[in-house]
């Protein structure tokens, strides 16, 4: 079956430019995760959504990150007023059960760059 | 994650050896173990996970063990090939996110034949 989708696979914008990231993820999966990974780092948590709601949004690094999934599916990660050090790839997987006891299903993520 | 720590950080065996990757964790609630498999240009892939009522699992070559009175856990590969060469990442939930997990920072295997 489908597995999760990001896109686009690639993002380059200028430093101060805004941005959104989509994730479809797998379909039936309640819960959606954001993480960023740097180069030669573990996956970032960022936040996670069970159904619409934002779980848990702690690991966001400040107010220029927001994400939303208004319908319990489709998520968008949003980076206003972009900065050099956002440059990474970001991650979005999805899962069927709550958050710490089912495994995470990851696409293979946006790397964007901010120049 | 600051939670989850993982050593090494790399690892080169010959073909058929064996190869353990090490975590450590630090919320003593955590009850979910997974390791995943990240090639290059990819997303991390599950390999195996364990939950916190039993001390070991299998899965043909790969293997995990925990210990929760010491807050480790382990992944073993036996009989190495070359195709596990990859990027490796232990997790754990922690409460300071949700219990979303936390990735360890990765060990590096290389397989050479």
């Amino acid at each position: 079956g489908a597995g999760v989708s990001q896109t686009p696979s690639n993002k380059v914008t200028e430093k101060g430019k805004y941005v959104e990231l989509r994730c479809d993820p797998i379909s039936g999966h309640t819960a959606l995760y954001w993480y960023r990974q740097s180069l030669g780092q573990g996956p970032e948590f960022l936040i996670y959504f069970q159904g619409t709601g934002a779980a848990d949004d702690s690991g966001l690094p400040n107010d220029r990150f927001f994400a939303v999934r208004p319908e319990g599916s489709v998520s968008t990660l949003k980076i206003q007023r972009t900065e050099r050090g956002d440059s990474a790839v970001y991650l979005c997987a999805s899962s069927p059960g709550t958050a710490g006891n089912s495994p995470l299903h990851f696409g293979n993520g946006t790397r964007l760059t901010v120049t | 994650g600051e939670n989850v720590e993982q050593h090494p950080s790399t690892l080169s065996v010959q073909e058929g050896d064996s190869a353990v990757i090490k975590c450590t964790y630090s919320d003593s609630a955590s009850n979910y173990f997974p390791w995943y498999k990240q090639e290059l240009g990819k997303g991390p892939q599950l390999i195996i996970d364990i939950r916190s009522n039993v001390g070991e699992k299998k899965d043909q070559r790969i293997a995990v063990t925990l210990n929760k009175t010491a807050k480790h856990f382990s992944l073993h590969i036996t009989e190495t090939q070359p195709e596990d060469s990859a990027v490796y990442f232990c997790a754990a939930p922690t409460t300071n996110s949700g219990y979303a997990l936390n990735f360890g920072k990765g060990t590096s295997l290389l397989v050479t034949p």
